[in-house]
């Protein structure tokens, strides 16, 4: 069965610098959409994406965020200048629409920022 | 807002003895519900999902119905196993917009 891919799956990085996480989602979906969950908390909807652009994104994904799909099959977020309260497990997701069409997460990749 | 709330965990159960994890929403209009699970070390599975009220989603056993009036959707299994300990998660997404919603989150541990 196709699944999500995530890498890496452990990402240590110290405050302040840049992290790239990448996912490559399942190859015939169109809808990708990153969540992440702060440990002990609930996971929290970050950002939709279709089309080549952003189609929703919640109140957390702030200008510190960016997201791209640099080529047919990768799809990234990039946070830049990183914060402690950035530390938590970070999930990719895709669908193939957003009607009934459920989404596929990845195994997710852990963030942890010294 | 759109919120989920779950039963309080950890759960813990022996095995072939049945489960109930409360989930309750709030939103408005009629959103579609889901039950994600997690294994250790994996990412979200979704177990099972209802699009319209008294719809009853199920899969592997388990099943949920779409309760409109209580705004519920409990997970329900008659006779869990060692297999199914893991973390379970009630999720909604509204008809219009494309993000899920998520509870809190519910360890189950089942003992041999």
């Amino acid at each position: 069965e196709p699944e999500v891919t995530q890498t890496p799956s452990h990402q240590v990085t110290q405050m302040g610098q840049e992290v790239i996480l990448r996912c490559v989602p399942i190859s015939n979906h169109l809808y990708f959409y990153w969540y992440r969950q702060i440990l002990g908390q609930k996971v929290e909807f970050l950002v939709s994406f279709y089309n080549n652009e952003i189609s929703e994104k919640s109140e957390i994904f702030d200008d510190q965020f960016s997201v791209e799909r640099p080529d047919g099959s990768n799809f990234t977020l990039k946070i830049r200048s990183t914060k402690l309260e950035d530390s938590a497990m970070y999930f990719c997701a895709s669908s193939e629409g957003t009607v009934n069409q459920p989404q596929h997460f990845g195994d997710g990749t852990r963030l942890s920022i010294l | 807002g759109n919120s989920v709330t779950q039963m309080e965990g950890p759960v813990t159960l022996s095995e072939e003895a049945f489960l109930t994890i409360n989930c309750t929403y709030t939103a408005t209009g009629y959103p579609s519900l889901f039950w994600y699970v997690q294994y250790p070390g994996e990412g979200l599975q979704l177990l099972l999902k209802a699009t319209k009220a008294d719809d009853k989603g199920s899969n592997k056993g388990f099943e949920a119905t779409y309760r409109k009036e209580t705004t519920s959707f409990h997970l329900e299994k008659g006779s869990v196993q060692v297999s199914d300990s893991a973390v379970y998660f009630c999720a909604l997404k509204r008809t219009s917009g494309s993000r899920l919603t998520f509870g809190e989150g519910t360890q189950l541990t089942v003992n041999p």
